[in-house]
């Protein structure tokens, strides 16, 4: 069965540097999502994507974060220069008919 | 505002006991709701959406529009239950969806 893939699984970065996490939607799915969870706290929406643009962000999406489809599989998150309060799970989602598919999620611990 | 509201952060039962796992909502519409379980070290993956009406893993939801409520119910509580549960009602503005996750309960079934 195809799932949604994100690398990688476990990110540290210093504060003030940009990361780029990656992610591998299932092939046939049009809307695209990205969610992070700070931990112990719930999922947290960030931004939506249809049609190679953002449909809809989130307050938490500010200008240090950008989404990007570079070509017809990935789907990036990148944080242009990283704040301590950035350190979360990080989780894609692909949708189809409704129902969202998520990836097994990006720890990003920034220092 | 739009909420969603998991008053249990973590519920203890005994193996065999029934559970109810409560969600309660406010927003405007009729949303589409769903339950959202994340076992272990597993990702989030769906239980089960309250149009599709199937017991899935012996769990049933009802959606009580009057009460604004979507719990989630198991006549007799299994070990393998035990896993974070998210309900979350998938919102629709604009053409676009995402969805708004409550906090989650724990859920530990106990031998």
């Amino acid at each position: 069965e195809p799932e949604v893939t994100q690398t990688p699984s476990h990110q540290v970065t210093q504060m003030g540097q940009e990361v780029i996490l990656r992610c591998v939607p299932i092939s046939n799915h049009l809307y695209f999502y990205w969610y992070r969870q700070i931990l112990g706290q719930k999922v947290e929406f960030l931004v939506s994507f249809y049609n190679n643009e953002i449909s809809e962000k989130s307050e938490i999406f500010d200008d240090q974060f950008s989404v990007e489809r570079p070509d017809g599989s990935n789907f990036t998150l990148k944080i242009r220069s990283t704040k301590l309060e950035d350190s979360a799970m990080y989780f894609c989602a692909s949708m189809i008919l409704n129902e969202q598919f998520f990836g097994p999620g990006t720890r990003l611990t920034v220092l | 505002a739009q909420r969603v509201t998991q008053p249990e952060k973590l519920l203890s039962v005994f193996k065999g006991a029934p559970v109810e796992l409560k969600c309660n909502y406010s927003y405007s519409g009729s949303p589409e709701l769903f339950w959202y379980v994340q076992y272990s070290r597993q990702r989030l993956q769906l239980l089960l959406r309250h149009i599709s009406r199937e017991s899935i893993k012996g769990f049933t939801a009802d959606l009580n529009k009057g009460e604004t409520s979507f719990h989630l119910k198991k006549p007799f509580a299994q070990e393998e239950d035990s896993a974070m549960y998210y309900c979350a009602p998938l919102l629709c503005h604009s053409g676009t969806y995402k969805y708004i996750f409550g906090t989650g309960t724990r859920l530990k079934v106990l031998a």
